[in-house]
């Protein structure tokens, strides 16, 4: 147990829905990273917030969304969906903003079925 | 912007045998190099991780990897294979500015008995 908790664990949804997926880091990680998992694209980096702000900007869509509270969750939220979006959407925690090369722990991801 | 490249999708290797999973990276800094592990229906786990202390790194279940600044490579290895091995592995870098890890494609190791 990385201590990094998602939720929902699998969803199944509709194309052109909306969908939130949820992250608790490990306790005391300011940094939350999100990460898509295909099987044509392999793992792809998202986004990362470090204690609430924006720290770095990957393959993110301009139809996906992230944030990160002042409790230090985090939540995805994707919309406008297409079947395309079907993939595992990892959320990944670390102590620092990753300048020491800080571990990042994986949660075990959320699988996301559009049909 | 620093990069890895896996040499090999998949690897197939009997049990017993040794395990050699290639990575080479590409960082313009030192680089932070990790190894994680992904058994089915799992989350990545976190193998070893090369911060440049030692050149060689041991890790979790018998797994070690050397650094070799001169050929850019951190391949993983492990003597004697075990059934319980079989899994995706991932080569991933930093270049430790805060910047997003990056990943390898993976490597899908089986192990045959």
């Amino acid at each position: 147990d990385s201590g990094v908790t998602q939720t929902p664990k699998h969803l199944i949804t509709a194309t052109g829905q909306r969908v939130t997926l949820r992250c608790s880091p490990r306790s005391g990680d300011l940094s939350v990273y999100w990460y898509q998992q295909s099987l044509d694209q392999g793992l792809q980096f998202l986004i990362q917030y470090y204690n609430g702000e924006e720290r770095a900007k990957g393959n993110i869509l301009e139809r996906f969304s992230a944030q990160q509270f002042p409790d230090l969750h985090s939540e995805l939220n994707l919309s406008s969906l297409e079947l395309g979006d079907s993939a595992l959407y990892f959320c990944a925690s670390s102590v620092g903003a990753g300048e020491t090369g800080n571990t990042i722990y994986f949660g075990e991801g959320s699988w996301l079925t559009v049909v | 912007a620093q990069s890895v490249t896996q040499l090999g999708s998949h690897v197939s290797v009997s049990e017993g045998a040794l395990v050699l999973l290639r990575c080479n990276y590409s960082s313009s800094v030192p680089p932070y190099l990790f190894w994680y592990v992904q058994y089915p229906n799992q989350g990545l786990q976190l193998l070893l991780k090369y911060t440049s202390a030692a050149t060689l790194v041991k890790g979790i279940n018998g797994f070690e990897a050397e650094f070799k600044k001169s050929e850019t490579s951190f391949h993983l290895t492990k003597p004697s294979a075990h059934m319980r091995d079989a899994a995706e592995y991932f080569c991933a870098v930093s270049d430790g500015t805060g910047n997003d890890m990056r990943f390898g494609a993976g490597t899908r190791l089986t192990v045959k008995p």
